[in-house]
């Protein structure tokens, strides 16, 4: 099955600067790649997705890339805020005789320092 | 507004007293999942359904069971919970594989 590893754990970044968060999965025939956004005590929030057939995605502070041949796929984000500090999770998705299973990596814990 | 409720959030139970934590969406989305939540392994599927009657294991069933009778809800069950099922569980709907997640069901069983 697919198996998605994401680094680095633990991400601290002063306020203003940018944070980078990368994942590779192995399955080549995954085609979708969403990013979450977990803020402590809630729901993981979708905040970014890619498919397949594009290299990269942009949403104001916030763009993925994805290298495909490599298989390995990254979330920048930009101008970084206080209201950025949460856990952010990747995932990597196949629809697979019907199931639309999310493969996560174990998350990153993005520290905003003021 | 569009909506994932679950409930209980929050349960405290002994083990093997059967208990159920309903899902509900009003998305009309054909496709729900659970997943659980555990420190350091991300989240991981229990059970998926595709449509009403229509539900499959998972990576991580063992101890769960689902059913599909609705379109709109998804209830989990657990007929025997045992300590090692103490975790943090989301409902999951999804159109188009994009997933929206509940509010999520932090469970102790003792």
């Amino acid at each position: 099955g697919e198996n998605v590893e994401q680094h680095p754990s633990t991400l601290s970044v002063q306020e203003g600067d940018s944070a980078v968060i990368k994942c590779t999965y192995s399955d080549s025939a995954s085609n979708y790649f969403p990013w979450y956004k977990q803020e402590l005590g809630k729901r993981p929030q979708l905040i970014i997705d890619i498919r397949s057939n594009v290299g990269e995605k942009k949403d104001q502070r916030i763009a993925v890339t994805l290298n495909k041949t490599a298989k390995h796929f990254s979330l920048h984000i930009t101008e970084t805020q206080p209201e950025d500090s949460a856990v952010y999770f990747c995932a990597a998705s196949l629809v697979h005789f019907g199931n639309e299973k999310l493969t996560f990596g174990t998350g990153t814990r993005l520290t905003i320092i003021p | 507004e569009a909506q994932v409720t679950q409930n209980p959030r929050y349960l405290i139970t002994v083990t093997g007293k059967k208990l159920t934590v309903t899902c509900s969406q009003n998305m009309n989305h054909e496709y729900m999942s659970w997943y659980r939540q555990d420190p350091g392994l991300g989240l991981r599927q229990i059970y998926y359904s595709m449509n009403v009657e229509v539900t499959d294991k998972g990576d991580v069933p063992e101890g769960y069971k689902v059913s599909r009778k609705e379109k709109r809800n998804f209830p989990l069950i657990l007929e025997s919970p045992s300590p090692n099922q103490t975790s943090l569980y989301f409902c999951a709907t999804s159109g188009g594989q994009k997933q929206f997640f509940g509010p999520g069901t932090r469970l102790t069983v003792l």
